[in-house]
């Protein structure tokens, strides 16, 4: 069974960082692409962004570019997002998710992150 | 960018009736490979978001066969043959094709 969980999320204040893992297991880790998707409270689905089997290859949305780092350990079948310069409008449910045929076809549940003074 | 539009953003229906959402791209979303790069999921009240469709009009493993895709290009549409309790959510489509990776607004589907 394909399982993906989600920590690492909680209270930073603006301008903080924080560090979100993905526990992947039930597949080859290393054989699909990994996705992180964001939902602020009450509002639509929003890709952060993607890296690909090996972590050679990241693109990511324009406004989290050049605070965010996504990174991935296959040995470990886990995947990160690392946040930086964190604003108020970055706090979301994070999901990390399988890439298969374009979609995002496993969800994690979840892990919320709140930026607030 | 791509901008993906659904329609409606809110859908009553009654049990056992079929529903509808339909979505548009700002670009085709028809790969050279042959390939729609639109997928279509279901976020029940509280819960992660499902795969339903992938790559325009396959469905999920698990996946009810009262739910289809169709479309191609621009315009794409969800159908549900007969709706279930089980069906309320948020509709969304996602398109892949390139980056950045977009969804439409979702479509809010409630039982009557």
């Amino acid at each position: 069974e394909v399982q993906l969980v989600e920590s690492g999320g909680g209270l930073v204040q603006p301008g903080g960082s924080l560090r979100l893992s993905c526990a992947a297991s039930g597949f080859t880790f290393g054989n699909y692409w990994m996705r992180w998707v964001r939902q602020a409270p009450g509002k639509g689905l929003e890709w952060v962004g993607s890296i690909n089997l090996d972590g050679s290859a990241k693109n990511y949305v324009d406004s989290v570019k050049g605070r965010f780092t996504i990174s991935r350990d296959n040995a470990n079948n886990s995947l990160f997002l690392q946040m930086s310069s964190l604003r108020v409008e970055d706090t979301a449910v994070y999901y990390c998710a399988r890439a298969s045929f374009g979609a995002a076809d496993f969800w994690g549940l979840g892990t919320l992150v709140t930026v607030s003074s | 960018d791509i901008v993906m539009t659904q329609s409606p953003l809110a859908l009553p229906v009654t049990p056992g009736e079929p529903a509808s959402i339909s979505c548009w791209s700002s670009q085709s979303l028809l790969h050279s490979n042959g390939n729609n790069y639109l997928a279509w999921y279901l976020q029940n009240p509280g819960q992660s978001p499902q795969l339903l469709i992938y790559l325009g009009s396959n469905r999920a493993s698990g996946v009810p066969d009262r739910f289809s895709g169709s479309g191609s290009g621009t315009d794409f549409t969800l159908k549900i043959s007969r709706v279930e309790a089980e069906d309320v959510g948020v509709y969304y489509c996602m398109q892949a094709l390139q980056t950045p990776i977009t969804f439409g607004q979702g479509t809010r589907l409630e039982i009557k």
